[in-house]
């Protein structure tokens, strides 16, 4: 069945470092994943969502790259600041549910 | 635009009890979620609905939790009688249905049984 796979449940990096939280999935269909950001005592909120036309999207820095051929959409930002402290969900929809990564939670320190 | 409300913001129960939590999605919003996120995990679908229809309820444990969306719009998700198991956010989160559209989540509900 289609699942999601984020291997790192704790990162942890110095300020100005840059970031890279892995996703992996697995596809019925053609995939479509998004990276939810929840800040604490906060609900997810969507970060980006993966384009169809191989397009990069990016928010507040971060950017993601949907590669078929590893099934990976990993979230990247080439400079991490102390806000970006959170936890990171990515999620794969399918038959118009989410399906949820186990989370990385994001601790950016001085 | 309003986003998603949810009340109460925090609830807290003795075992046995039970409580109604409330969620008014985005107005036009047709597809709407509820989610039980235990502390320090990720959420995890208990029931969804289009419309007024339940769509997938296969998650909700059917003999204490009941959500009804009956005009298709507001939507109660309630827990008969309470575990200490059940202690966890319930977070409702609504789009509007298409295929790979966004969800938009309220702030939640804080549950704690005792």
């Amino acid at each position: 069945g289609d699942s999601v796979t984020q291997t790192e449940g704790l990162v942890t990096l110095t300020e100005g470092l840059p970031v890279m939280l892995n996703c992996t999935y697995q596809s019925t269909y053609s995939p479509f994943l998004f990276w939810y950001v929840q800040h604490l005592n906060e609900a997810p909120k969507l970060l980006l969502k993966s384009f169809t036309d191989n397009k990069r999207p990016e928010h507040q820095g971060f950017h993601a790259t949907l590669h078929k051929s590893s099934s990976s959409f990993h979230l990247q930002k080439s400079s991490a600041q102390l806000s970006d402290s959170a936890l990171y969900y990515c999620a794969l929809r399918s038959n118009y549910q989410l399906i949820w990564g186990s989370g990385t939670k994001l601790i950016i320190k001085p | 635009e309003a986003g998603v409300t949810q009340s109460p913001r925090y609830a807290v129960l003795q075992e046995g009890q039970a409580v109604s939590f409330w969620c008014d999605p985005i107005s036009g919003h047709d597809t709407l979620y509820w989610y039980q996120q235990p502390r320090d995990q990720g959420p995890q679908l208990l029931v969804y609905f289009r419309d007024e229809a339940v769509i997938d309820n296969s998650q909700l444990p059917s003999d204490r939790f009941s959500a009804v969306r009956p005009k298709g719009t507001n939507s109660t998700l309630k827990i008969q009688s309470a575990k200490q198991g059940d202690t966890a956010t319930y977070l409702c989160a609504s789009s509007f249905d298409r295929e790979n559209e966004r969800l938009f989540f309220g702030h939640g509900t804080k549950l704690s049984v005792l």
